[in-house]
């Protein structure tokens, strides 16, 4: 079955250290994004790629990076630099990032910071 | 961008139409209206995306006024399992990034 995958699901860590969550999509799609949602609230942008071994930033991206070295793969790292890192995290990917497509998002991974 | 304006929440009682309103009153001619859906702890999912005509798929129809600054979604039969935050939301048409900026979305409530 093709699809998006997240792990883990629940992530704990201590404040100070940084964390890489992962995200994997054998659905062969172009465009990859990363989204943080906070209780109550709708998504926000932190970063996104077109196509591999390229990303730009989004609304939110100070104390994320990312990389994209493979189509299939959007790993993004929560540094110590983050303020405020306990959120729920979701990728998601599109066949091109161009307007009208629907993009699949994986089930999210929950980063809690003590 | 373009901003939408939804209802916070909404009632529905199971087996009865729901009809789910946005506004987007500053929508440019080339923006798409694109709905998803999301239950609690989970991914949004897609559910249905119209540029000027209405559209209809498996899941749902949309109505989009003629001067684009409303649409609704439609769900035909309400079922507990369409219990879900739905979010109303525009993509640029030009010089796209494939960008989907989410509001607060209706929550809606299915009633047995």
């Amino acid at each position: 079955d093709g699809g998006i995958t997240q792990s883990p699901k629940y992530l704990f860590r201590k404040e100070g250290q940084n964390v890489t969550l992962s995200c994997e999509q054998n659905l062969n799609h172009d465009a990859m994004y990363w989204y943080r949602q906070d209780p109550g609230q709708g998504l926000r942008l932190i970063y996104y790629s077109q196509i591999v071994n390229d990303f730009q930033k989004g609304d939110i991206a100070e104390g994320y990076s990312v990389s994209r070295e493979k189509k299939e793969s959007f790993p993004l790292t929560v540094t110590s630099a983050q303020k405020n890192p306990t959120a729920f995290y979701l990728c998601a990917s599109s066949i091109v990032a161009e307007e009208g497509y629907e993009q699949y998002f994986g089930p999210g991974t929950r980063l809690t910071v003590t | 961008d373009a901003k939408t304006t939804q209802p916070n929440s909404m009632e529905s009682n199971e087996e009865e139409p729901v009809h789910l309103p946005c506004n987007h009153s500053t929508i440019s001619g080339t923006d798409y209206i694109h709905w998803y859906r999301q239950l609690p702890s989970q991914g949004p999912e897609y559910v249905i995306h119209g540029l000027t005509s209405n559209v209809n798929n498996r899941m749902a129809s949309l109505a989009i006024a003629e001067d684009r600054k409303s649409s609704t979604l439609i769900l035909h039969r309400a079922t507990l399992r369409d219990a879900a935050v739905y979010y109303c939301i525009l993509s640029p048409g030009s010089g796209n990034t494939g960008k989907l900026i989410f509001g607060q979305g209706t929550t809606l409530q299915v009633k047995p």
